[in-house]
């Protein structure tokens, strides 16, 4: 089926560094979204991203987070700085239509030390 | 308070039984719910997926039962195998304003051999 790609897999980062997550959607989809999911638990809706701005965020974007996607590259998530709650899998997702059947990447698990 | 919610954190089946896994919400304005399936260490799959103007959804082994008035829905999973052993993560969505789809906490499933 559809793929969603995510760089990297993994990253252990020192806390006050930024990190930058990296996520190839599928090809011709439209809408793109972050999700946090923490020790296995439920996923958290962080962003939606629709035509080059962010749509929808939840309280859990905070200021320190930003998503862009530069002329059709990687879509990403950009946190800076880090805090140790910042410690999770992120997915990436991508869909054709908004809110509706998402297809997500294997996650970037960030460690914040 | 949660939205979408999944008042069984984990369940165990024999091989063979159906496995029924509820799931409850809040927001009359839902109207898309899918089912992701989830291994350790992937990210979410879509399983399958119903719209609040049917009351049921059958494909292969698995289906879903949907009650509007109650705004509850459970999957039913026939003939279950150790393969199926995955968390599995209710979600919804509304048909539009929001493009958000928010997921319960997740059931994990544990099929015996």
């Amino acid at each position: 089926g559809p793929k969603v790609l995510q760089i990297p897999s993994h990253q252990i980062i020192d806390m006050g560094q930024m990190v930058t997550l990296n996520c190839d959607p599928v090809s011709n989809h439209l809408y793109f979204y972050w999700y946090k999911q923490i020790l296995g638990q439920q996923m958290e809706f962080l962003v939606n991203f629709y035509n080059g701005k962010v749509m929808e965020k939840s309280k859990l974007f905070k200021d320190q987070f930003s998503v862009e996607r530069p002329d059709g590259s990687y879509f990403t998530l950009k946190i800076q700085p880090t805090a140790l709650e910042d410690s999770a899998v992120y997915f990436c997702a991508s869909s054709w239509t908004g809110g509706n059947t998402l297809y997500f990447g294997e996650g970037s698990r960030l460690i914040v030390v | 308070q949660q939205q979408v919610r999944q008042s069984s954190q984990s369940l165990t089946v024999w091989e063979g039984e159906t496995a029924i896994l509820n799931c409850s919400y809040e927001n009359s304005a839902f109207d898309y719910f899918p089912w992701y399936q989830q291994f350790p260490g992937e990210g979410p799959a879509l399983l399958i997926a119903i719209r609040s103007v049917s009351d049921k959804k059958e494909d292969g082994r698995f289906t879903i039962f949907f009650n509007k008035r109650e705004k509850n829905l459970s999957l039913h999973i026939k003939d279950s195998q150790p393969g199926d052993s995955a968390t599995y993560f209710c979600a919804a969505s509304e048909a539009s304003g929001s493009w958000q789809l928010i997921f319960g906490s997740g059931t994990q499933l544990t099929v015996m051999p």
